[in-house]
């Protein structure tokens, strides 16, 4: 139990352009999921936190302009790289919590994006 | 905000050997998850504790929350080649934030 998914597992972009990562919970429902990013050799570092039905919340410093969040479905969050530059390369991870009395979160298998 | 530090930072064993390794933080916790990572790929729940000396094991590992709820232990017993990866610590935030926040992690590698 607790399987989410993302996709796509990898993307090349040119600069400019806009990428589109997908996070879905498979065998629960999510009233919330996380973003992270993650640079080689370091620690997850969280983005956003995504709510279904309603805004998400960005952690400081990060760009909600430049990193869409939507949270259509109780399976479904997306995340938007707009107008994507080299340094937005990173691992994206997306993770939802399975049960909301507990802290526990469970991840996605990462989205490595390369924008030349 | 709250700053998880694991050590040590990296750890080079040969298998079969076992392997501690500790996450403390300046503050209190009320919960302590580890997670472990593969090159190119999520990190995976491996044990979360809940209460101050609690002590859990999953298979050859076992994590303690430790009493004085800034710090939290794990080990591993009798490596093998699959437990290569990175290992982190994660609690929330704060008391009731849904939020976590991640230790620095220590990767272990074991030596043919």
């Amino acid at each position: 139990g607790a399987v989410v998914s993302q996709h796509p597992s990898w993307v090349i972009c040119k600069s400019g352009t806009s990428v589109k990562i997908e996070c879905r919970s498979l065998d629960f429902q999510a009233t919330t999921m996380f973003w992270y990013r993650q640079f080689p050799k370091q620690s997850l570092m969280l983005m956003a936190t995504s709510n279904e039905g309603s805004k998400a919340t960005y952690e400081q410093g990060v760009e909600k302009d430049k990193f869409l969040i939507n949270h259509a479905s109780l399976t479904l969050s997306t995340l938007t790289v707009t107008s994507a530059h080299p340094e937005d390369s990173s691992f994206y991870i997306c993770s939802a919590r399975a049960d909301d009395r507990t802290y526990e979160q469970y991840f996605g298998p990462g989205t490595r994006l390369t924008v030349t | 905000g709250q700053q998880l530090n694991q050590s040590p930072q990296s750890m080079f064993i040969q298998e079969g050997e076992d392997v501690s390794m500790n996450c403390t933080s300046s503050s209190i916790f009320n919960t302590w998850l580890w997670y472990k990572q593969d090159p190119g790929e999520g990190p995976v729940l491996l044990i979360a504790l809940y209460k101050a000396g609690e002590l859990t094991s999953n298979g050859r590992l076992t994590a303690q929350f430790g009493i004085t709820r800034k710090d939290s232990f794990l080990n591993i017993s009798a490596s093998i080649p699959s437990d290569v990866g990175i290992y982190f610590c994660a609690g929330p935030v704060n008391f009731g934030n849904e939020k976590l926040t991640f230790g620095t992690g220590t990767r272990l590698t074991i030596i043919p």
